[in-house]
């Protein structure tokens, strides 16, 4: 089944900085890749997501990079502030199927 | 309120006991997805639903874990003799019938076993 994996655990970054979290993946056939923000005690919110058929989306602040050969895909956030500062989970999918979640990175971005 | 909606928002019980937990997602979303994600994890798969049939669980379910969707519309989760492991939080999520769309969550049943 897939497996992913998610770089690095935590991440502190001053306000105004870029932050870069990585993951990979295992499982070619999965072609769907959502990254998610929680915060503290709240539910999971899609922020970006990106499918096998781009190589890169970007949404304001954020960005999200797929490289479908070496299976890995990265979250980059540019001009950091502290409301970034959150917990941030990828994921990977087949058509129509379950999502698996990377084991997260905790941002914290100091003012 | 349009979102996913899950009942209880918290949960203790004493180990032993059984626990049921319920879902209802958005209107006309047909695939209902349960998670559960205990602290500094990411959320683990537990079971997905199309309409009403199950149609994945996870091996790391045990048989005291079960869920139904019985009218393709809101679903329960019951955990039978809970274990202190079993504390967690639940997260339900739902999806559109369209193809790899974004899987929308509710705020998730926090269990605690004591």
């Amino acid at each position: 089944g897939e497996n992913v994996e998610q770089h690095p655990s935590t991440l502190s970054v001053q306000e105004g900085d870029s932050a870069v979290i990585k993951c990979t993946y295992s499982d070619s056939a999965s072609n769907y890749f959502p990254w998610y923000k929680q915060e503290l005690g709240k539910r999971p919110q899609l922020i970006i997501d990106i499918r096998s058929n781009v190589g890169e989306k970007k949404d304001q602040r954020i960005a999200v990079t797929l490289n479908k050969t070496a299976k890995h895909f990265s979250l980059h956030i540019t001009e950091t502030q502290p409301e970034d500062s959150a917990v941030y989970f990828c994921a990977a999918s087949r058509p129509l199927q379950k999502l698996v979640f990377g084991t997260g990175t905790r941002l914290l971005v100091s003012p | 309120d349009t979102g996913v909606s899950q009942d209880p928002r918290h949960k203790i019980t004493k180990r032993g006991q059984n626990v049921t937990f319920r879902c209802d997602p958005i209107s006309e979303h047909n695939r209902l997805y349960w998670y559960r994600q205990t602290l500094g994890q990411g959320p683990e798969f537990l079971t997905y639903f199309q309409n009403e049939a199950q149609l994945e669980k996870s091996r790391l379910l045990s048989d005291r874990f079960s869920a139904e969707r019985p009218k393709g519309s809101f679903s329960t989760l019951e955990i039978q003799r809970t274990e202190q492991g079993d504390s967690a939080m639940y997260l339900c999520a739902s999806s559109p019938r369209d193809s790899n769309t974004e899987a929308f969550f509710g705020q998730g049943t926090r269990l605690t076993v004591v």
